[in-house]
């Protein structure tokens, strides 16, 4: 079965730095686009990023455009958000999701927590 | 950047048809893709394509899209569809994906 599972969330302070993990198992990964989405807490859905199959194409949402990026290991069949300069407002439970019509799969979320 | 606006909340009485919209500029030209997410739980895929349900989705929900108004559809309602609801576009003029704000449906 499709299995999403985040990891590398934590409490970290204002302007350091952060990965996610995404690991996924039960299909061939390498073949499907891949996006992170955040969920700031009481608050709705917010998509963060997308990485196309085979990682050549990469967008990113304007609030974390040129602080986050988005990767995948398609030979660890992992996928990756890299946050540097982390503010108060990217505190969130963040998602991963799989693309196929529409995001058919997710992740339980980590939670990050940008704090002083 | 593409705007996707909901209503915050939607009630309906167990049984009743619930109908839950999504508006965009022209967002009958995009495919539309709902979600629905219970608390502490992640979203689950309900409607794909506009109109087009996951295996598992019971035949209740159901969904349209046209001119500058998508909407989700809950026939018979019951107190298990208690959840919220968020739809969600690619807009290929930005290459961003977009949520709506998303619509508590409560069950009275």
């Amino acid at each position: 079965q499709v299995r999403l599972v985040e990891s590398g969330g934590g409490v970290v302070q204002p302007g350091r730095s952060l990965r996610l993990s995404c690991a996924a198992s039960g299909f061939t990964y390498s073949n499907y686009a891949m996006h992170w989405v955040r969920q700031a807490p009481g608050k709705g859905l917010e998509w963060v990023s997308i990485i196309s199959y085979g990682g050549s194409n990469k967008y990113y949402a304007d609030s974390v455009k040129g602080r986050f990026t988005i990767s995948r290991d398609d030979s660890k069949n992992t996928l990756y958000l890299q946050m540097n300069s982390l503010r108060l407002e990217d505190t969130a439970i963040y998602y991963c999701a799989r693309e196929e019509a529409g995001l058919d799969y997710w992740g339980q979320g980590t939670l990050v927590t940008v704090s002083s | 950047s593409y705007v996707l606006t909901q209503p915050p909340s939607v009630s309906v009485a167990p049984g009743a048809t619930a109908r839950i919209t999504c508006a965009g500029n022209n967002i009958g030209s995009k495919s539309v893709h709902w979600y629905q997410q219970k608390p502490v739980q992640a979203p689950i895929l309900v409607i794909y394509y506009d109109t087009d349900r996951p295996s598992g989705i019971p035949e209740r929900f159901s969904g349209s899209n046209s001119g500058n108004t998508a909407t989700l559809t809950i026939s018979r309602v019951e107190a298990g569809d208690e959840a919220d609801y968020y739809c969600q576009v690619w807009d290929s003029s930005s290459d961003h994906s977009v949520f709506g704000g998303g619509t508590k449906l409560t069950v009275l």
